[in-house]
């Protein structure tokens, strides 16, 4: 099955800065990633997502990049600001891009991202 | 976007006892999903909610214990049964799926149940 690697779990960094989440998979199989923001007491927010007939996507202040033949995966925030403040996961899944495939997501272990203002 | 909600948003039990935790989006929704997240940790995928159908289970967990219904596009209830603390979780639901207007893949998840087993 599917296991996916997410680095670092901490993350401190100050205002304005950026911040850089890597996400590794093993299955080669796995076409679509998602990205998670979750805030204390909620559930996660799907924040970003990339299929892998990109290799980049952007949505102001957040981009994902993807480089399939080295299976892994990043999230970059830019200008962070303090309600950027959270907790982020990485996913994977094997969904096909017809819709087809077990839409099963497998995540990464999280990474507490502190914004210091 | 579609709206995802989840009763009780926190419960505290006793052991022994059963709680059933209730999910609902007001669309009709392809896929349904129960998530275990334990404190500070990742998520688990516990079963895939099937409309008219049993509840597909992941290694690990079992219907006797999780009891899933799916009665209709909309709705669907986990229940934890015969607690112990070291069900103490946070239980998410999420939805997902290519009918509607959401993407193929997307999974969107509810707010979560707090649950605490003394």
């Amino acid at each position: 099955g599917e296991n996916v690697e997410q680095h670092p779990s901490t993350l401190s960094v100050q205002e304005g800065d950026s911040a850089v989440i890597k996400c590794t998979y093993s299955d080669s199989a796995s076409n679509y990633f998602p990205w998670y923001k979750q805030e204390l007491g909620k559930g996660p927010q799907l924040i970003i997502d990339i299929r892998s007939n990109v290799g980049e996507k952007k949505d102001q202040r957040i981009a994902v990049t993807l480089n399939k033949t080295a299976k892994h995966f990043s999230l970059h925030i830019t200008e962070t600001q303090p309600e950027d403040s959270a907790v982020y996961f990485c996913a994977a899944c094997e969904g096909g891009l017809s819709g087809a495939g077990s839409y099963q997501l497998t995540f990464g272990k999280g990474t507490k991202l502190s914004v210091i203002p | 976007s579609a709206v995802i909600s989840q009763k009780p948003s926190r419960d505290i039990c006793q052991r022994g006892t059963s709680l059933t935790i209730q999910c609902q989006v007001d669309s009709q929704v392809t896929m349904m999903f129960w998530y275990r997240q334990q404190p500070g940790q990742s998520l688990t995928l516990i079963a895939t909610a099937n409309q008219g159908s049993e509840a597909t289970y992941e290694s690990g967990f079992v219907i006797d214990k999780f009891p899933i219904s799916r009665p209709n596009l909309t709705f669907s209830t986990l229940t934890v049964s015969n607690m112990s603390p070291e069900d103490s979780s946070i239980y998410l639901c999420s939805f997902g799926g290519t009918s509607g207007p959401f993407s193929y893949n997307e999974q969107f998840f509810g707010p979560g149940t707090r649950l605490t087993v003394l």
